[in-house]
Order: C-alpha cells, then sequence, then structure tokens
C-alpha cells in the first residue's frame, strides 16, 4: 500500500475563505500530482511538480496554487473558496524507478457554501 | 495531445461473469498502460500494467490486453464478485528523461450483482 496522505479527508467552508489541502508522502518520490475529479468520475490534472521548487499547470485550468518546497509535500492552496471549486481533490506521486505509475492518496472532498 | 477514449461508462454483471472494459488512445508513443480501481471514498489504486513491448498480462482474475496496431486496450476481469465493484480508470502514458505525461479514460463504474 502507498504512503501518500491527504488531510483534511473532508472540508465545508464558506465562499471568500482562504484553504489549504494538504498531501505528504513518505516514499521520496520526485513526481507529484493534483486532480479535480468530478461526480461524473473524470479525472482532470490541475497541477504537477517534478521535484522540489518545480511546479506546473496542468490540464484543466484552476485557480488553485502549489508550492513544492520539500520532497515528500506539496500542498494545494485557494486564495478564495466558491462554490465553483466544490469538488474532489486527489494527490499522486510517482517515481522514475517505479515506471510510471502513480501512487493516489485519499482524496479531499471540498464544499463551498 | 494525447486523448484516451473508455468503454463503457457504465457495466452491470451478474456475480460469476465476466467483465470487459475497452480503451483506445491516439498518440502511437504511448507505451504504458496502467488499469486502476477506484473504491467509494477512495482514491485510485493500480491493478494491473501493460507495457507497449507486451500483449497481454494476466494477474489471478484479472487480466489486461493490448493492440499496438489498433491502439487499443482492454481489462478484462474473470469470475466476478461483489467486491470487484468499483470504477475502474484505464491510461496511457509516454515518457522519457524523467519527463511524464498521462492520460486518463473517463472511468467505468461496475456493479457486480450478488
Amino acid at each position: 500500500e502507498a504512503d501518500i496522505y491527504q488531510t483534511p479527508r473532508y472540508l465545508v467552508i464558506g465562499t471568500g475563505k482562504k484553504i489549504t489541502l494538504e498531501c505528504s508522502q513518505t516514499m521520496g518520490h520526485d513526481k507529484m500530482y493534483w486532480y479535480q475529479q468530478d461526480p461524473g468520475m473524470e479525472l482532470h490534472l490541475i497541477h504537477y511538480s517534478y521535484g522540489v521548487n518545480s511546479t506546473e499547470k496542468g490540464d484543466l485550468s484552476s485557480e488553485s496554487t502549489v508550492s513544492r518546497i520539500r520532497t515528500e509535500h506539496f500542498p494545494l492552496t485557494l486564495e478564495s473558496a466558491r462554490p465553483s471549486h466544490t469538488s474532489q481533490y486527489l494527490c499522486a506521486s510517482s517515481d522514475d524507478r517505479g515506471g510510471d505509475t502513480q501512487y493516489f492518496g485519499p482524496g479531499t472532498r471540498l464544499t463551498v457554501l | 495531445g494525447e486523448n484516451v477514449e473508455q468503454h463503457p461508462s457504465t457495466l452491470s454483471v451478474q456475480e460469476g461473469d465476466s467483465a470487459v472494459i475497452k480503451c483506445t488512445y491516439s498518440d502511437s508513443a504511448s507505451n504504458y498502460f496502467p488499469w486502476y480501481k477506484q473504491e467509494l471514498g477512495k482514491g485510485p489504486q493500480l491493478i494491473i500494467d501493460i507495457r507497449s513491448n507486451v500483449g497481454e498480462k494476466k494477474d489471478q482474475r484479472i487480466a489486461v490486453t493490448l493492440n499496438k496496431t489498433a491502439k487499443h486496450f482492454s481489462l478484462h476481469i474473470t469470475e466476478t464478485q461483489p467486491e470487484d465493484s468499483a470504477v475502474y480508470f484505464c491510461a496511457a502514458s509516454w515518457g522519457s528523461g524523467g519527463y511524464q505525461k498521462v492520460t486518463f479514460g473517463t472511468g467505468t463504474k461496475l456493479q457486480v450483482i450478488p
């Protein structure tokens, strides 16, 4: 079982609040990713990182930002949450040495009222 | 860029029957094809994968086949059990020198009816 963690698991928050979703992995993986998952199941890549101080935007435009100051930590921040940000957010990591397999965390279910 | 189509979007089978999920991809450079299973309230987990130099791979009740010429790959689950009920995602990936691009399919919700 992969060692990748996300907190909180569930978050209900009001419009305009600043939030940070935490993601940590203990596998020493260089690559990390954030996905937004629709209620209709589809996974959308919103951010990725290939290592410390490396961050890139994904295929789906997102108002969130990310940082990668430490290898094991890849937090996602929303400066001002809106109802349209309500979704499931999944963090993942992968390692060149292990092939291209992505290991996913359990996800954070965000609801913005 | 890569485009991965996955069918069907929902699938119901009787316990003990087989289930087949199919994916097609567009980029011939893709060389790695993993399948993920997502149970309710959890993140997707890898269940089987195949690389472009192999045509078929099997692990107990699950198998994956790859047809590079036709650019399609399939997941086969035999003797289905209720615990196989989940959402399944295919993906196509290519990468070199540390760069990796993964494209996921849109998911298949499998229901195994006891």
